[in-house]
């Protein structure tokens, strides 16, 4: 079983409508992290949560929001879809160590999503 | 603010040749961490390597290498004898330790394609 789990897969959805995208893991890492994809842009932070109670801004936060569930759950939102959020979304999960200070980002499969 | 730079939007080799992936870096932290990732067609982003800033050791791990040169701001990744399931987008990423913790920034990524 794959370690970082997202769903839909794939989703299609009507400018106006809300969404919400799941990632779920079982490596039993504390920090979790939403990401898209556009192309030529690489991927972009959106918002990321170090723990249950810690939730934070990345650089393109707008139009989206996140709930931390528990530890292995972490979703995103976008309360009022628009069609330039159509894109590949990807979760991604790391594990803190002490005297660490960066960590290594594991990625699920991704969402593939289409505003029309 | 940190900046990662792949020139290289597309490469496209022949099977067997070597080939590599530049990777320009913009920080001004002394200490930082850089990544490379692999997503190959399938989707899925596959983490590759990891280095901190103060190693500047070259690594080989089979047909990979990888370059680090702080004089340059470069990481810069090798593939010998490429093969055709090395097909895939590669992506260079930043973190920087002081000031972001385990935020990464990521290059624009370089499609590389291995012709038969």
């Amino acid at each position: 079983d794959a370690d970082v789990t997202q769903t839909p897969r794939n989703r299609i959805t009507k400018t106006g409508k809300r969404i919400m995208l799941e990632c779920s893991q079982t490596k039993g890492h504390d920090r979790m992290y939403w990401y898209r994809q556009d192309p030529g842009l690489g991927l972009r932070l959106i918002y990321y949560s170090f723990d249950v109670k810690d939730i934070n801004k990345g650089e393109i936060s707008d139009g989206y929001s996140v709930s931390r569930q528990a530890q292995a759950k972490f979703s995103l939102s976008l309360e009022s879809a628009i069609p330039n959020q159509t894109a590949l979304y990807f979760c991604a999960t790391s594990d803190f160590r002490t005297g660490d200070r960066a960590d290594t980002q594991y990625f699920g499969p991704g969402t593939r999503l289409t505003v029309l | 603010a940190q900046k990662v730079t792949q020139a290289q939007t597309e490469i496209s080799v022949v099977e067997k040749e070597d080939v590599t992936l530049d990777c320009v870096y913009e920080t001004r932290d002394t200490t930082y961490y850089l990544f490379w990732y692999k997503q190959p067609p399938s989707g899925e982003l596959v983490f590759l390597i990891r280095r901190n800033s103060f190693d500047e050791q070259n690594e080989i791990s089979g047909r990979y290498s990888w370059n680090f040169q702080k004089s340059t701001s470069s990481f810069n990744f090798t593939i010998t004898a490429s093969q055709v399931v090395d097909s895939a987008v590669y992506f260079c990423a930043l973190s920087e330790a002081e000031t972001s913790g385990s935020r990464l920034t990521f290059g624009e990524g370089t499609q590389l394609t291995v012709n038969p």
